[in-house]
């Protein structure tokens, strides 16, 4: 069984160009998570998706971050436009709400903003 | 005050050793707890999950949870080289999302 699919694994860009990361949740996997990891700052949660609805997106750092979970097999978050201090990894989890509550996690997008 | 709080460590025990790692967390009405580990370059993954007062124990791994203390431990008992990892905390907190501690870099000297 195929796991939480992120895309791209490795992403360059210069500063003020925009950036688009992409996750495939496990197949019925209700909830999304998307978290940026930093070594200043540790795993951030930025939003939290439940059936395709945003139940939470406190964490979203500012305007230049959006995330859309158009349907239940796809999910994108959006740096536009992009700047320096956005160099991370960003992970994608996914699990089955209120069966156990655990989260799995995709590979991550490692973002180097020039 | 964080949501969710560890000694970011870093913590170094010989092989053989107990390692005590440890997070308090904040929101009184969180009921699941997760310990991941994540390895240099890598994502987290499971070790336990622990959802009432008391030890849990899986393997060399003991999970102890106080929600009185607002208190979650992870023990890891004949440390091994290869546990050498960063050990992250996470909590479900009450609206249900995912917080995660800063974590602990651990590293087992052979």
């Amino acid at each position: 069984d195929a796991g939480v699919i992120q895309s791209p694994r490795h992403e360059v860009t210069e500063m003020g160009q925009e950036v688009t990361l992409r996750c495939k949740p496990i197949s019925g996997h209700n909830s999304l998570f998307w978290y940026r990891q930093t070594m200043m700052r540790g795993l951030e949660l930025l939003i939290y998706f439940n059936n395709n609805v945003p139940i939470d997106d406190s964490g979203m750092p500012e305007d230049r971050f959006s995330a859309k979970m158009p349907n239940a097999s796809f999910s994108t978050l959006k740096i536009q436009p992009s700047e320096p201090r956005d160099s991370a990894v960003y992970f994608c989890a996914t699990r089955l709400e209120n069966s156990g509550n655990t989260i799995y996690f995709g590979e991550g997008s490692w973002l180097t903003v020039v | 005050q964080k949501e969710v709080e560890q000694n970011s460590g870093p913590l170094s025990v010989p092989e053989g050793a107990i390692a005590s790692l440890n997070c308090t967390y904040s929101d009184r009405v969180s009921q699941s707890f997760f310990w991941y580990r994540q390895y240099s370059g890598k994502s987290p993954e499971l070790i336990m999950s622990i959802y009432s007062n008391g030890d849990k124990e899986d393997g060399r791994f003991t999970a102890q949870l106080n929600k009185a203390s607002q208190y979650v431990s992870l023990l890891i008992r004949d440390s091994q080289p290869s546990d050498s990892a960063t050990y992250l905390c996470a909590v479900n907190s009450g609206n249900n999302d995912m917080r995660f501690g800063a974590g602990t870099r651990l590293t087992v000297k052979p």
